[in-house]
């Protein structure tokens, strides 16, 4: 499997625009992670879902985010419009293991988008 | 509530001498805690995971961690340093019943030759 894979692997857009980042998880996998990166906050977990359905979109910071998972094996992370403020650089990451089997978990991650909102 | 902390930002060490990056988790559950390895403009990769089967665990490239209740540590530890270690170690906790991943702020490991 080639992993994680994310799209595009660098952005750059301007402010107002809309940017949508792209993923798809590895076959099988029937967990999905969004994650933003900053220097100022370190590594934020977004949403995530299980088996395509949002389960926690608590950490999605303003209506301005929104995320999807249309089927098993891609996910969108949608930013309309876009700011400054979004730039960083934003991870997903895909695992295997339901709830159930929490001891057992890994999380695979993808090489991420680098967004930069000028 | 379920967090890490990771006590130093940057660790300097010279090529072939021990590292030691630190971290302590508070959790009112049995933890299951991970160090991840971010090296420059990549992804992440898990270098080792404590899901409470031995405290002393090994992980790829020759790190080791050792989980200890007593003073709610999970250092990572490494006997001599090698060039190609020098990246950004995040050390991680496993929110239970939830699936979520909570990262500490990260610790840069700096290998001067």
């Amino acid at each position: 499997d080639a992993g994680v894979i994310q799209s595009p692997r660098h952005e750059v857009t301007e402010m107002g625009q809309e940017v949508t980042l792209r993923c798809k998880p590895i076959s099988g996998h029937d967990y999905l992670f969004w994650y933003r990166q900053t220097m100022m906050r370190g590594l934020e977990l977004l949403i995530y879902f299980n088996n395509n359905v949002p389960i926690d979109d608590s950490g999605m910071p303003e209506d301005r985010f929104s995320a999807k998972m249309p089927n098993a094996s891609f996910s969108t992370l949608k930013i309309q419009p876009s700011e400054p403020r979004d730039s960083a650089v934003y991870f997903c990451a895909s695992s295997l293991r339901g709830a159930t089997v929490l001891l057992d978990t890994e999380a695979f991650f993808g090489q991420g988008t680098r967004l930069t909102v000028v | 509530a379920q967090s890490v902390t990771q006590l130093d930002s940057h660790v300097s060490v010279s090529e072939g001498t021990p590292v030691l990056l630190r971290c302590n988790y508070s959790s009112s559950y049995s933890p299951s805690l991970f160090w991840y390895v971010q090296h420059p403009n990549k992804g992440l990769q898990l270098l080792l995971k404590y899901t409470s089967a031995a405290t002393l665990v090994k992980g790829i490239n020759g790190f080791e961690a050792e989980f200890k209740k007593s003073e709610t540590s999970f250092h990572l530890t490494k006997p001599s340093a090698h060039m190609s270690d020098a990246a950004e170690y995040f050390c991680v906790v496993l929110i239970v019943g939830f699936q979520k991943l909570v990262f500490g702020t990260g610790t840069r490991l700096l290998v001067s030759p």
